[in-house]
């Protein structure tokens, strides 16, 4: 079957570091995105990675393991902004390519 | 601005109404998508268009019918509604089948079934 799982929720302090955790099983696999969620907002994209390893963009970086089926979100320097859900997800090649699979999404709660 | 327009915001309607959600994108793209948003669950896909063919999910009641007059413009229509259907309904759309392409999202309609 399709799975993803994610914390429901984590707090971090301003300016410190947080790592966000997703594991998968889907049947196939064409990529992974994480997108932030704002309460009432649309989801917005982060970040995609499809090959094994890190790829960073500012404060933000996502790492992948397709061997383990794993991925994570990092956050550094964390600002009060960043308070918000993050969304794991999975394309897979079903539908012809257009179905994503996503996680539940995980609370990031940034405190002073 | 993710230039994806969703109307409107929030809807509260009766279950033996009609009522049609509506989104429009401005980006150009050639896909676009209807999700469902309950609390605490994953997104659930509903349906797909493609250059305004649809590639349909299966498993969306049929209280439920989408339409694509263009690639522009997406369409839920909505009737005999159930209380579980309250939730966030979320358009987006993505440039093409390219698998590194992500979807853009707008920002839902809230829709209260009474």
């Amino acid at each position: 079957g399709q799975n993803i799982d994610q914390p429901t929720e984590m707090t971090a302090t301003e300016g410190a570091i947080v790592q966000i955790n997703c594991t998968y099983q889907t049947s196939g696999f064409n990529g992974l995105f994480w997108y932030q969620q704002h309460a009432g907002e649309a989801p917005t994209f982060l970040s995609y990675n499809v090959l094994d390893g890190l790829e960073e963009k500012g404060r933000f970086s996502s790492f992948l393991s397709r061997s383990k089926g794993y991925s994570y979100l990092l956050l550094k320097e964390l600002q009060m902004k960043d308070s918000a859900s993050y969304l794991c997800a999975v394309r897979d090649p079903l539908l012809g390519g257009f179905k994503t699979i996503f996680g539940a999404g995980t609370r990031l709660f940034v405190k002073a | 601005e993710t230039g994806v327009t969703q109307t409107p915001r929030h809807l509260v309607m009766g279950m033996t109404n009609k009522k049609s959600l509506k989104c429009e994108q401005h980006l150009g793209h050639n896909a676009m998508y209807w999700y469902k948003q309950s609390a605490k669950k994953p997104l659930e896909l509903m349906f797909v268009y493609s250059l305004e063919e649809r590639v349909e999910n299966n498993s969306v009641p049929s209280r439920f019918s989408p339409e694509c007059p263009n690639s522009s413009h997406l369409f839920l229509h909505l009737h005999t509604l159930q209380p579980e259907d309250s939730a966030l309904y979320l358009c987006a759309s993505s440039r093409d089948r390219g698998s590194n392409q992500p979807q853009h999202f707008g920002d839902g309609t809230r829709l209260s079934i009474l």
